[in-house]
């Protein structure tokens, strides 16, 4: 049973232009969720977080909404550049579960940001 | 601090020997994780330590895989007897709060 889906594996888009990745999920213990960006050969690396008791954050080009009722969670970058081409995963945590903030990944999503 | 580190970077291995691979958190990170990471998919939970307990073991993922954090600083993990289907990335992650600094990682090839 897959906890946190992204069901776009890949996304194409201009330089310029938005970014916006989604991603949905089924726990409603989960009450706090992170976006990671990963290119080859390295290790993901945060981007930018929200706890359940926001519906947005924003640092920079990134902005993570999130809509509980809806158990939705969406990325958007603008403007988008040539640099942010990575696989962006979205994950969530329930705190204070016993496996000490233990992420639960979603399967990735391919950003291509085309010159 | 150079982040977090993990050795070997890649290891390829027989069917059935074993491997073990080793992961250097952030000096002042109290909690580490392994994950292992497979073509396609994201990130998956094994095993977390705080210090040099091993709080959570039970989504590792048979009785071949264990591991170790013996002095509350690097950690080790092991797959005995390693198969095909092992044949993953092993992602090690250390904090001291709740965000995450994950390692490069130890790509396993069996074959």
């Amino acid at each position: 049973d897959q906890q946190v889906k992204q069901n776009s594996p890949s996304l194409s888009v201009q330089e310029g232009r938005i970014s916006i990745l989604n991603c949905d999920y089924t726990n409603s213990m989960f009450d706090y969720f992170l976006w990671y960006k990963k290119y080859p050969a390295e290790g993901p690396t945060f981007l930018i977080s929200i706890s359940s008791i926001k519906d947005k954050n924003e640092d920079g080009r990134f902005t993570v909404f999130l809509n509980k009722s809806a158990k939705h969670l969406s990325l958007h970058i603008v403007p988008s550049q040539p640099g942010d081409s990575a696989v962006y995963f979205c994950a969530a945590s329930a705190l204070g579960n016993n496996a000490g903030n233990m992420l639960t990944f979603g399967g990735g999503t391919r950003l291509m940001v085309k010159p | 601090d150079t982040g977090v580190s993990q050795d070997p970077r890649h290891k390829i291995t027989k069917r059935g020997q074993n491997v073990t691979f080793r992961c250097d958190p952030i000096s002042e990170h109290n909690r580490l994780y392994w994950y292992r990471q497979t073509l396609g998919q994201g990130p998956e939970f094994l095993t977390y330590f705080q210090n040099e307990a091993q709080l959570e073991k039970s989504r590792l993922l048979s009785d071949r895989f264990s591991a170790e954090r013996p002095k509350g600083s690097f950690s080790t993990l092991e797959i005995q007897r390693t198969e095909q289907g092992d044949s993953a990335m092993y992602l090690c992650a250390s904090t001291a709060g709740n965000g995450y600094t994950f390692g490069s990682g130890t790509r396993l090839t069996v074959v």
